[in-house]
C-alpha cells in the first residue's frame, strides 16, 4: 500500500464548475499538506499549504484537510480552461530532519471550455 | 525574486556516462532537496541538504548517486555510469529558514532537468 493515494483521473469538466481533487493517506504522523500545480514538462507550482486539520482558502482555490479519516481535499471554483494541469498532493511530518515531501502520484484536469 | 534554477534543462547521455545536474535555490533559500519523476509516476524523493550537509538522503540509490551543496556554488547531484533506469525527470527544490530559526515547510520547485540515457 502507497503510504498516500491519488486517484490519476484523467478528469474532465466543463469550465464554470466546481472542481474536487483527494488524497487519502496512510501515515498518521503527517502533519503539512500541500498541493502542487504541475504544467506539462514544467516544475510543479506551489497553490496551497496548510498545517494539521481544518480549512484554508486562496481565490478560488479551497484546502480541506481531515486527520481523523486522513483525508485531504483541493477544490477550484469556477475552474478555467487555464486551470488544466495536474494536481499533486504533497504532506510532511513535524519534525526537523523529516521535511522531505511524501507526493500522490498526481490527478490529470482538464477544464473543457 | 529569481526562482529556483536547474541547468541543464536536457540532458543525453550514453549509458556508462556521468550526468552532472545544477540547482540553485532561491534567493535567502539554504535547503535543497532533489526529486525524481519517473514517467507515471509521482515523485520521489531523494535528498535533502543543507549548505556542506546532508540531511537525509534516505530516498538516494545505494550505489552511483551521490549530491553535494557547497559553500560557494549550487547543488549537484552526480549519477555516474548512468543506466537507461535512470532516464527521469529530475527537480531540485528549496526552502527558507522560517521566523525565529524554525524551517519553513513550504518547497519551491524548479523546472527540472531531463535525463534522456540512450
Amino acid at each position: 500500500q502507497k503510504e498516500v493515494e491519488q486517484d490519476p483521473g484523467p478528469l474532465s469538466v466543463p469550465e464554470g464548475a466546481i472542481v474536487s481533487l483527494n488524497c487519502t493517506y496512510s501515515n498518521s504522523a503527517f502533519q503539512y499538506f500541500m498541493w502542487y500545480r504541475q504544467y506539462s514538462r514544467k516544475g510543479p507550482e506551489l497553490l496551497m499549504y496548510t498545517y494539521s486539520s481544518g480549512n484554508k482558502e486562496d481565490g478560488r482555490f479551497t484546502a480541506q484537510v481531515d486527520k481523523s479519516s486522513k483525508y485531504i481535499s483541493l477544490f477550484i471554483r469556477d475552474s478555467q480552461p487555464s486551470d488544466s494541469a495536474t494536481y499533486l498532493c504533497a504532506m510532511s511530518l513535524s519534525n526537523f530532519g523529516n521535511e522531505k515531501l511524501t507526493f500522490g502520484t498526481g490527478t490529470r484536469l482538464t477544464i473543457i471550455p | 525574486n529569481a526562482g529556483v534554477m536547474q541547468n541543464p534543462r536536457h540532458l543525453v547521455r550514453r549509458r556508462g556516462q556521468e550526468a552532472r545536474l545544477r540547482c540553485s535555490p532561491m534567493k535567502g533559500h539554504s535547503h535543497v532537496y532533489w526529486y525524481r519523476q519517473l514517467p507515471e509516476e509521482g515523485l520521489k524523493f531523494m535528498v535533502y541538504l543543507q549548505k556542506e550537509n546532508i540531511i537525509d538522503e534516505s530516498g538516494m540509490p545505494k550505489e552511483r548517486f551521490s549530491a553535494e551543496f557547497p559553500k560557494e556554488g549550487p547543488s549537484i547531484l552526480r549519477i555516474q555510469q548512468v543506466v537507461r533506469g535512470d532516464s527521469a525527470a529530475y527537480f531540485c527544490a528549496s526552502s527558507p529558514l522560517g521566523k525565529q530559526g524554525y524551517r519553513s515547510y513550504e518547497q519551491y520547485f524548479g523546472p527540472g532537468t531531463r535525463l534522456t540515457v540512450t
